[in-house]
């Protein structure tokens, strides 16, 4: 089986723009993870979609934000990008269910300038 | 919010050597998760712990779970080069679906 794949790997992005990222889950994965990663905060949690719908959320501004498709492929957006937002984004897959294993893409470094 | 602390922060050992490292949680742990990142690469599935006193091993790793004590330890037997990584703990908050993770142990093994 594939594992988790995510577009692009790399980025680089000035402020004030935006960026978009995708994530295709394991096949038969139905919840989607995103998690941003930096040297300062180690890693957060974004946001989590399960069938489409944004099961939990994290402590980030409305700037971020994703969403789900019907195949469970998620794409996350971050708008009017900062520097701060310079990152890397990792998404992770899972069946759905509680306390399974959540399962981590290679990861999309975005560079803000 | 729970937080997980992880000791030590980095660790360098001569081939051979066994090492552990720990993850302390601050509030009641629903489970733990340990994963190894090579550097700005994803993370690596390693084991889940759901029990009190659980005990999984893989290959020369072994994890075991303190409920009682919060604690969850990782143990490497006779480290090679190929361990050499960042370990990263994680934990359901709350016993949502959220995971909190742990700020990393990065391991360095000398040949």
């Amino acid at each position: 089986k594939a594992g988790v794949t995510q577009t692009p790997r790399y980025l680089i992005k000035t402020r004030g723009q935006q960026v978009t990222l995708s994530c295709s889950p394991i096949s038969g994965h139905r919840s989607v993870s995103w998690y941003q990663q930096t040297p300062g905060q180690g890693l957060q949690f974004l946001f989590e979609y399960f069938s489409e719908t944004q099961r939990n959320k994290g402590n980030f501004p409305g700037r971020f934000s994703g969403r789900q498709f019907s195949n469970s492929r998620s794409e996350m957006n971050v708008s009017t990008l900062e520097l701060g937002d310079s990152a890397l984004y990792l998404c992770a897959s899972k069946l759905g269910g509680n306390q399974e294993t959540q399962y981590f893409g290679p990861g999309t470094r975005l560079l803000v300038l | 919010s729970q937080e997980l602390e992880q000791s030590p922060q980095s660790l360098i050992v001569q081939e051979g050597k066994n090492l552990t490292i720990n993850c302390t949680s601050s509030k009641t742990l629903y489970g733990l998760y340990w994963y190894k990142q090579k550097y700005g690469e994803g993370l690596i599935f390693l084991m889940m712990l759901q029990k009190g006193g659980e005990e999984k091993s893989h290959e020369k790793i072994t994890a075991k779970l303190d409920e009682k004590k919060q604690q969850s330890s990782l143990h490497i037997t006779a480290s090679q080069p190929s361990h050499a990584g960042i370990y990263l703990c994680g934990a359901p908050q709350g016993g949502s679906e959220k995971l909190v993770f742990g700020k990393g142990t990065k391991l360095t093994v000398n040949p």
